[in-house]
């Protein structure tokens, strides 16, 4: 299994060019996450899905757009990227555990990060 | 929102010591989810350790061990016998039950002298 794989892992984009972001899982998860990481701040979650034609709004959703048109697909898009947008972005997916006393949780587990530079 | 505070950006630990990352969150849940994550210079996100809010025991993984004070809202990190592959990031993470997002901490970066 490959797990969860992110294209591409280095990319350069100019003020107002577009771009997206592909993230692919193996795993059959239901789940799947969009996140950015900027220095000082962790990680913050951009957009989520929890199914296969199903999207939402994470605590940092705008200037970017989300699809996911196939279980296995999580993609990221900006329409006109921005130098704000300059970061590392991170996907991730997750299954949901049963069986827990009080509630299930989702393990997520993590692609390997795309650098994406805006000038 | 949750929100989670790791109150020390960088901290350095000589190779064999023992060196402990805290972590304070607030939350007004009784059920919950605390994580450990560590990010290497190779940037792969690893699920270190794991603590349930409902278990008064706290998690260990093998050199790793928590310190969960629940009344506190304090879930701190103990690395024991550090070795040079324990440089990383480290993130402290929280999951309400039965739901799917985490809420990260800023990043504790742990460097470990040879």
């Amino acid at each position: 299994n490959a797990g969860v794989t992110q294209t591409p892992k280095f990319r350069v984009l100019k003020t107002g060019q577009s771009m997206t972001l592909l993230c692919a899982q193996d795993m059959n998860h239901e789940y799947m996450y969009w996140y950015r990481q900027d220095p000082g701040m962790g990680l913050r979650l951009i957009h989520y899905s929890v199914g296969e034609g199903t999207t939402a709004k994470g605590e940092v959703p705008d200037g970017y757009n989300v699809s996911r048109l196939k279980k296995q697909n999580f993609l990221l898009g900006l329409e006109s990227a921005a130098p704000s947008q300059t970061s590392v972005y991170f996907c991730a997916s997750s299954y949901s555990t049963s069986g827990e006393p009080t509630g299930s949780y989702n393990e997520q587990f993590f692609g390997p990060g795309t650098r994406l530079t805006v000038l | 929102a949750q929100t989670v505070t790791q109150s020390q950006p960088e901290m350095s630990v000589q190779e064999a010591e023992t060196v402990t990352l805290s972590c304070t969150y607030d939350t007004s849940e009784n059920n919950y989810y605390l994580f450990w994550y560590k990010q290497p210079p190779s940037r792969q996100m690893i699920l270190v350790i794991r603590q349930e809010a409902y278990k008064q025991q706290n998690a260990t993984e093998n050199r790793f061990s928590v310190n969960f004070q629940k009344a506190a809202k304090s879930f701190s990190l103990k690395i024991s016998d550090s070795q040079l592959g324990d440089t990383a990031m480290y993130f402290c993470a929280f999951m309400r039950s039965n739901d799917y997002k985490l809420s990260f901490g800023a990043g504790t970066t742990v460097t470990v002298r040879a």
